[in-house]
């Protein structure tokens, strides 16, 4: 059974601070996803990870995957208050069901 | 191009009442999920579908039934609502190619009393 999982659950941070959001994952698998949910919101994906050593970035956000490792980084530099969210990773295990496995996510708080 | 919509957008509902979430996409995606965000437990698959006239169990699918007539529509019943199954609930879809990521509906929240 595929687990994931990520740490820490609770970030908070200054404004203008680096951090880094950990993902690890318990079997093989070339497919991650990242997402964001705002508070009432839904789910907004950010990133698609498919292969070893895949980096993505998007304005302060940087994604990468080490399958062999079974662990993918977010990180964020210089944090800015809008980034304040919960951030979770998914994997695709490649099974029957076509399903992601859901990491359980990472509230995120940066202060002014 | 909606995406994906989901109707109610909140609920509140007696216990023991019958209740049909819907969630209907426009992307013509094969896959479709029902999944319920609860505080501290993150996202839990209910059911799940591959394609239209199949449907599959998900983590916690007690309670719960769907059905896939079509690719579109991938409506969610509670046969008999009860408390614990106050939640958000949100819909989602993915493309066949699988290496797409999956869209999310905008959510239903229901209460169960």
């Amino acid at each position: 059974e595929l687990k994931v999982e990520q740490n820490p659950l609770f970030l908070s941070m200054q404004e203008g601070k680096n951090y880094t959001i950990y993902c690890n994952y318990s079997t093989t698998s070339d497919r991650l996803y990242w997402y964001r949910q705002d508070p009432g919101k839904s789910l907004e994906s950010l990133f698609v990870l498919l292969s070893n050593g895949a980096v993505k970035q998007e304005g302060r956000l940087m994604a990468s995957l080490d399958t062999k490792a079974r662990l993918s980084t977010l990180h964020i530099t210089a944090a800015v208050h809008d980034l304040s969210a919960t951030y979770f990773c998914a994997v695709d295990g490649q099974n029957a069901g076509n399903m992601l496995t859901f990491g359980g996510g990472t509230r995120l708080m940066v202060k002014p | 191009i909606a995406g994906i919509t989901q109707a109610p957008t909140s609920q509140i509902l007696a216990a023991g009442r019958r209740m049909t979430l819907r969630c209907t996409q426009d992307m013509r995606h094969n896959a479709m999920y029902w999944y319920r965000q609860d505080l501290g437990l993150g996202l839990r698959l209910i059911h799940y579908s591959n394609t239209a006239g199949t449907t599959g169990k998900g983590e916690v699918p007690d309670g719960y039934s769907v059905s896939r007539a079509n690719t579109d529509d991938f409506p969610l019943t509670l046969a008999s609502a009860v408390p614990s199954q106050t939640s958000v609930y949100f819909c989602a879809s993915r493309a066949t190619s699988a290496t797409d990521t999956q869209y999310f509906g905008p959510g239903t929240r229901l209460t169960v009393l």
